[in-house]
């Protein structure tokens, strides 16, 4: 199947800083995308996601921006907080694989109070 | 609602034993999925239902099985367990294939 990468495996913001993490993607018949927040011992926690029909969607604090030419995904926190610390991946549903989900490796953002 | 729910957290097993891990959800989600998370990979698939009495394999299926009796519970069976399946073990359920997966916390599965 097809991977999902990411362009850093640490990120390190300031409380109060906007955080970009990348995701790059390699299969054009991706329908769909969504980023997951991964906090320590526990399971993903949907964020946002975005259908490929889209090129921005926004959230509370968060926005996905899909650059489908460069076959390239962003997430953006805004004001980023302590509570924001996890690992963050990126998922893309792959409609020629039956639609499955392949995820990204993840990146870990850490905020420094 | 609890969401997903998995049992056990934490096991520890020796090579060839079997042992089954729990999945329950209460969402009325139909499809249902088993994920493995390793160290610097992304998870993989291992099998997924789209409803009751339907299942299907995904990108690492070999060496577990899975069953759908009820739109609820997804249990996941490992047949002769080896060191190559220690891993962290993630159960999701969703709506459907194109809608956002719920996940529980997982089952930290160690082989010896």
């Amino acid at each position: 199947g097809e991977s999902v990468g990411l362009h850093l495996p640490t990120l390190s913001v300031q409380e109060g800083d906007n955080s970009i993490i990348n995701c790059a993607y390699s299969n054009s018949a991706s329908d769909y995308f969504i980023w997951y927040k991964q906090e320590s011992g526990k399971g993903p926690q949907f964020i946002i996601d975005i259908r490929s029909n889209m090129d921005k969607r926004q959230g509370q604090r968060v926005t996905v921006l899909l650059n489908k030419t460069v076959k390239h995904l962003s997430l953006q926190i805004a004001a980023t907080q302590p509570g924001d610390s996890a690992v963050y991946f990126c998922a893309e549903r792959e409609v020629n694989t039956g639609n499955q989900f392949y995820f990204g490796t993840g990146t870990s953002l850490t905020v420094i109070p | 609602n609890a969401g997903v729910t998995q049992t056990p957290k934490f096991q520890v097993l020796k090579t060839g034993q079997s042992m089954t891990l729990q999945c329950a959800q209460d969402m009325n989600h139909e499809y249902m999925s088993w994920y493995r998370q390793d160290p610097g990979m992304g998870l993989r698939l291992i099998h997924y239902s789209v409803g009751a009495g339907i299942t299907d394999q995904g990108e690492v299926p070999n060496g577990y099985n899975v069953s759908r009796s009820t739109t609820e519970d997804f249990p996941l069976r490992l047949l002769s367990a080896a060191p190559s399946q220690t891993s962290v073990y993630f159960c999701a359920s969703s709506y459907g294939d194109n809608q956002p997966q719920h996940f529980g916390d997982g089952t930290r599965l160690s082989i010896l």
